[in-house]
């Protein structure tokens, strides 16, 4: 039973356009949200997080939005740039365990 | 910092023999996970340790699927025997508190 999807396998976007990525998830304990990016042979890494006390948290171009009552969180890109291009990774956690449930993943391409 | 530190980086074997895969997690982290990554199921947790002790292996596939970390600097995770299907990228992650830092991953194919 996979408790965070991320429905899109992939998504290509115009530089200089927003590119929205979207994870849902089914346990209502999670409470703390990451997403990581991820280059071709390199391992993940954090890009930007959110607790569930919040519903936006905005670092730069990156901005993630929590709807709690849909279970539903997604990453803005604004401006995306052909650097962006990469698998984008969305991890939940409940408080308590230090255990993080990761989605399958979208590749995202910025054509140029 | 070096980071978290995986080896080999890839491991090509032959159906039915050992393998083993190593972690040196960042020093002071107190965490350890074993993550392998396939197209089907993207990141999936095998393993994870707290201060050396295992917490949850509930994610390990099958007993053939064995980790150990016998001290703070370092991990293994062993399959044997190895199957095709064992083929995937296996990461390694260590964290302090909230989020953990991945190595760069040890690609393995079976044939």
């Amino acid at each position: 039973d996979q408790q965070v999807k991320q429905n899109s396998p992939s998504l290509s976007v115009q530089e200089g356009r927003i590119s929205i990525l979207n994870c849902d998830y089914t346990n209502s304990m999670f409470d703390y949200f990451l997403w990581y990016k991820k280059y071709p042979a390199e391992g993940p890494t954090f890009l930007i997080s959110i607790s569930s006390i919040k519903d936006k948290n905005e670092d730069g171009r990156f901005t993630v939005f929590l709807n709690k009552s849909a279970k539903h969180l997604s990453l803005h890109i604004v401006p995306s740039q052909p650097g962006d291009s990469a698998v984008y990774f969305c991890a939940a956690s409940h408080t308590g365990t230090y255990k993080y449930i990761f989605g399958t993943g979208t590749r995202l391409k910025v054509l140029a | 910092d070096a980071g978290v530190i995986q080896s080999p980086r890839h491991e090509v074997t032959e159906m039915g023999q050992e393998v083993t895969l190593r972690c040196k997690p960042i020093s002071g982290h107190n965490s350890l996970f074993w993550y392998r990554q396939t197209m089907m199921r993207g990141l999936e947790l095998l393993i994870y340790f707290n201060n050396n002790v295992p917490i949850d292996d509930s994610g390990m596939p099958e007993d053939r699927f064995s980790a150990k970390m016998p001290n703070a600097s370092f991990s293994t995770l062993k399959i044997q025997p190895s199957e095709p299907r064992d083929s995937a990228v296996y990461f390694c992650a260590s964290s302090q508190d909230i989020g953990y830092t991945f190595g760069s991953g040890t690609r393995l194919t079976v044939v």
